[in-house]
């Protein structure tokens, strides 16, 4: 099972909402990561954690808040964002940092 | 930082007609993954190469790491319409710590 899970798939939100996206797997993975991907566009690292410990902040505002609560979930906590930060939010992980990655499917975020 | 340069950025072909997609770069990685994507879904992971001059193939699909390991080609024969999507190369350096260096991307048609 290779299945990296997300929710919800849409979620559309205003500027002042506090508002979480979560992320699961399964396969006992050790790594996991946030990606903010545009239209068009490679997906853009945000977070790195490894073995439930933040390792990578690529400089990410504040008003984007990764949680990681046990090896399995990964949740990203989202305050006062941006009409830009409208994107594809993809969650994944990997065996160990470095390793081969799997993609969930991605929650699509519109802010209004 | 390594840039991976993916080419060509568009291509539309014929079912039946055959392709091939370059991923280059002056730096060499330790390991280098191709990955499928199709609108609003979270890239999928076809193959990961690791060695040098390495080729694997997936049914209709022939993946190649350069002998030093900093280029990469997919190659798709007979190509279908359910093989249009983004495809991406993502290499990871050995001093990378988890981050995985994008290509642009490559959309790929393929019309019946």
């Amino acid at each position: 099972d290779t299945e990296v899970t997300q929710t919800p798939k849409h979620l559309v939100m205003g500027m002042t909402n506090k508002k979480s996206l979560k992320c699961e797997q399964h396969m006992g993975h050790r790594a996991m990561y946030w990606y903010k991907q545009k239209a068009k566009k490679p997906p853009e690292l945000m977070f790195v954690y490894s073995y439930e410990k933040l390792s990578i902040n690529e400089s990410v505002p504040s008003r984007f808040s990764p949680e990681c609560p046990n090896s399995s979930l990964l949740n990203l906590h989202l305050h006062a964002l941006q009409p830009e930060d409208s994107a594809l939010y993809l969650c994944a992980s990997s065996q160990g940092a470095g390793l081969e990655q799997y993609f969930g499917p991605g929650t699509r975020l519109t802010v209004t | 930082t390594q840039l991976l340069e993916q080419s060509p950025q568009f291509l539309s072909i014929q079912e039946g007609e055959n392709l091939t997609v370059y991923c280059n770069s002056s730096s060499v990685f330790s390991s280098l993954q191709w990955y499928r994507q199709e609108p609003g879904e979270g890239p999928v992971l076809l193959v990961t190469v690791v060695t040098g001059g390495e080729v694997k193939k997936l049914k209709r699909l022939t993946f190649q790491f350069g002998d030093a390991r900093k280029d990469s080609s997919l190659h798709i024969t007979a190509a279908q319409p359910g093989d249009t999507g983004l495809y991406l190369c993502a290499g990871a350096a050995t001093d990378s710590w988890g981050k995985l260096q994008f290509g642009a991307g490559t959309q790929v048609v393929v019309t019946p």
